[in-house]
């Protein structure tokens, strides 16, 4: 069962414009989360992460938003540019474990 | 900058040969992890060592893998009798155990080593 799910296999948008990423989960036990961006032939970077006990964490031009209730969280990146062209993944991380649960990812394209 | 590395970036070998794979974690990262991602998926978490205990195994680790961190330094990963489906990169990854008041969860990930199983 694909416990972290991020519907959108690809997202296309005008550079200066906001990007939106979602990722639903369905695991009760999730209590940290974390995107993550990945060129090709590159491992996946970390970009910026959230802790079930905030709604929000802003880094620079990147927001988490986290709806616990919803169990959804999603990724702003404003403004939007051309280097941000990548897949972007969300993982999250059970309160007893370490172990990382990723979603299939999202392919971003940034137009100039 | 001494990130994660990851020793070969590519090796190809043929159906039933045995393949090692080397990770270097970041050096003062006391947990080491790997995770395997195949075409179009998110990495799947395989095992998992702080210092050099093996903590966690996924299910996904048959007996064919192996995986160990002799020293709570480098890990290596080995495959034993390839099969086709092993075909995957191999992604290590090292943290620093949970720290702070709120934890401190984030992975560093190596760039991979893409395995083709012929």
């Amino acid at each position: 069962d694909q416990q972290v799910k991020q519907n959108s296999p690809s997202l296309s948008v005008q550079e200066g414009r906001i990007s939106i990423l979602n990722c639903d989960y369905t695991n009760s036990m999730f209590d940290y989360f974390l995107w993550y961006k990945k060129y090709p032939a590159e491992g996946p970077t970390f970009l910026i992460s959230i802790s079930s006990i905030k709604d929000k964490n802003e880094d620079g031009r990147f927001t988490v938003f986290l709806n616990k209730s919803a169990k959804h969280l999603s990724l702003h990146i404003v403004p939007s540019q051309p280097g941000d062209s990548a897949v972007y993944f969300c993982a999250a991380k059970e309160t007893s474990g370490s172990r990382l649960t990723f979603g299939e990812g999202t392919q971003l394209t940034v137009n100039p | 900058d001494t990130g994660v590395s990851q020793d070969p970036r590519h090796k190809i070998t043929k159906r039933g040969q045995n393949v090692t794979f080397r990770c270097d974690p970041i050096s003062e990262h006391n947990r080491l992890y790997w995770y395997r991602q195949t075409l179009g998926q998110g990495p799947e978490f395989l095992t998992y060592f702080q210092n050099e205990a093996q903590l966690e195994k996924s299910r996904l680790l048959s007996d064919r893998f192996s995986a160990e961190r002799p020293k709570g330094s480098f890990s290596t990963l080995e495959i034993q009798r390839t099969e086709q489906g092993d075909s995957a990169m191999y992604l290590c990854a090292s943290s620093l155990a949970e720290s702070g008041l709120a934890g401190s969860y984030e992975q560093y990930f190596g760039p991979g080593t893409r395995l083709t199983v012929t």
